[in-house]
């Protein structure tokens, strides 16, 4: 089980607005930046959103980040087919000295 | 162009060693922690452990600390990940990853992955 929480499974229609939670403590998303990662099947996963809300270059604005306290989510508006992935929060956990990766959440377009 | 291009994966018996390699080009690799990462097959991602940009700090996951080394050489831009001892829950893609000076622990870059398979 991870120290991270994530729902294993989230789904939407084309055009829906949906959002990934992450769960943790004050040792890591309550003390550090928490980075987004989707992987697409067979694929590496390259980095979504960091430093909560910031997206990389070529990103679409329709994946956003926020954190509050010890969880952040992320948000996917205007879902579309290509969105179907496996998508990873994670976090720097100062106690563990461990890098530390949500469970995952695959996310399934209807 | 970035690139991380990692190698040394295969077919190995429990028990035995297998040493991974992961080459830089396109950044400034000296500048950079790298990390090592892997996905079980059906599991999630698991970070396995990383080494500072200079080598002078490295960290481990509990389920590979003792079994697995992580070292670089900035001279060849290439990091290694040393497996003893492996186990059949250690069969896994396996990836680096680049983490810029700064970056609040982010993985800028990915290699495409190398497959270990750990069976008898």
């Amino acid at each position: 089980q991870s120290v991270l929480t994530q729902p294993p499974s989230a789904s939407g229609t084309p055009g829906q607005r949906v959002t990934i939670s992450c769960s943790g403590s004050s040792s890591n998303i309550g003390s550090n930046t928490v980075n987004w990662y989707q992987q697409l099947p067979g694929t590496a996963p390259p980095l979504l959103i960091y430093g909560h809300n910031q997206r990389p270059s070529g990103v679409p604005d329709r994946f956003s980040g926020s954190k509050s306290g010890t969880s952040a989510s992320l948000a996917i508006s205007g879902l579309q087919s290509e969105d179907e992935a496996d998508y990873y929060c994670a976090a720097w956990d100062d106690s563990l000295k461990t890098l530390l990766f949500g469970g995952g959440t695959k996310l399934t377009v209807l | 162009q970035v690139q991380l291009v990692e190698s040394g994966g295969g077919v190995v018996q429990p028990g035995r060693s297998l040493r991974l390699s992961c080459a830089a080009s396109g950044f400034t690799f000296s500048t950079h922690a790298m990390h090592w990462v892997r996905r079980a097959p059906g599991k999630g991602l698991e970070w396995v452990g990383f080494i500072w940009y200079d080598g002078s700090e490295k960290h481990y996951a509990d389920s590979v600390k003792g079994r697995f080394t992580i070292s670089r050489d900035n001279s060849k831009n290439t990091v290694y990940l040393q497996m003893n001892s492996l186990k059949a829950e250690d069969t896994a893609v396996y990836y680096c990853a680049g983490d810029p000076p700064n970056s609040g622990w982010r993985l800028d870059y990915w290699g495409q992955g190398t497959l270990v398979t750990v069976s008898s």
